[in-house]
């Protein structure tokens, strides 16, 4: 099983809202990661796991918390967003290592701030 | 700050055509390369981890060569079919490789192929 899953696919919420974001993956990776993507950009690093510790955060505001509760599943909690942070927000997984190794990408899940 | 970058931005081509474009990187500190396919409405697939210089990967009628002395790799495609139309991404791993995968993308190629 090659696949990785996010759910929702849609979210949409307001700024006072808490919502969490989901992706479970089976391979046995144990580096996940969390990307965004606006419009007609590349996806852009925000957090990386490595054996279920947080090894990088690319500076993301704290209204965006990470957590590995296990290898399996990678989740992003949500609070208090801004309208700027809708995006399509992608999880990815992949062996731990030195880059060289490609990464699984979720469908994603499409976030509207309102 | 490193910079990734790919050409051309969109391509056209009609079925059959063969095309290719260009991915360039810094070309100190090089560890690997990775080629994506991102079609509409899909998760991103691997496409190739490039990692020796002069390297060459084929998988069915892509392929893709690598320069790490001059920074850049191509990605060629032979008799595009229409189920080729995607975004071709590029991305590079830290420098060091020591950033547990952190891959910095190139814009991308946004590739269309008409029937």
């Amino acid at each position: 099983d090659t696949e990785v899953t996010q759910t929702p696919k849609h979210l949409v919420m307001g700024m006072t809202n808490k919502k969490s974001l989901k992706c479970e993956q089976h391979m046995g990776h144990r580096a996940m990661y969390w990307y965004k993507q606006k419009a007609k950009k590349p996806p852009e690093l925000m957090f990386v796991y490595s054996y279920e510790k947080l090894s990088i955060n690319e500076s993301v505001p704290s209204r965006f918390s990470p957590e590995c509760p296990n290898s399996s599943l990678l989740n992003l909690h949500l609070h208090a967003l801004q309208p700027e942070d809708s995006a399509l927000y992608l999880c990815a997984s992949s062996q731990v290592g030195t880059g060289a190794y490609e990464q699984y990408f979720g469908p994603g899940t499409r976030l509207t701030v309102t | 700050i490193l910079n990734v970058e790919q050409s051309p931005q969109s391509l056209h081509v009609q079925e059959g055509d063969s095309t290719n474009f260009t991915c360039s990187f810094p070309s100190s500190n090089f560890y690997a390369l990775h080629w994506y396919r991102w079609e509409t409405a899909k998760s991103p697939e691997a496409l190739f981890v490039m990692t020796l210089n002069g390297d060459e990967k084929k998988k069915g009628r892509i392929s893709a060569t690598l320069n790490t002395k001059e920074g850049y790799s191509y990605l060629y495609i032979k008799g595009s079919q229409p189920e080729d139309s995607a975004t071709y991404l590029c991305a590079w791993p830290n420098a060091g490789g020591t950033s547990y995968g952190k891959l910095t993308f190139g814009q991308g190629t946004i590739l269309t192929v008409h029937p």
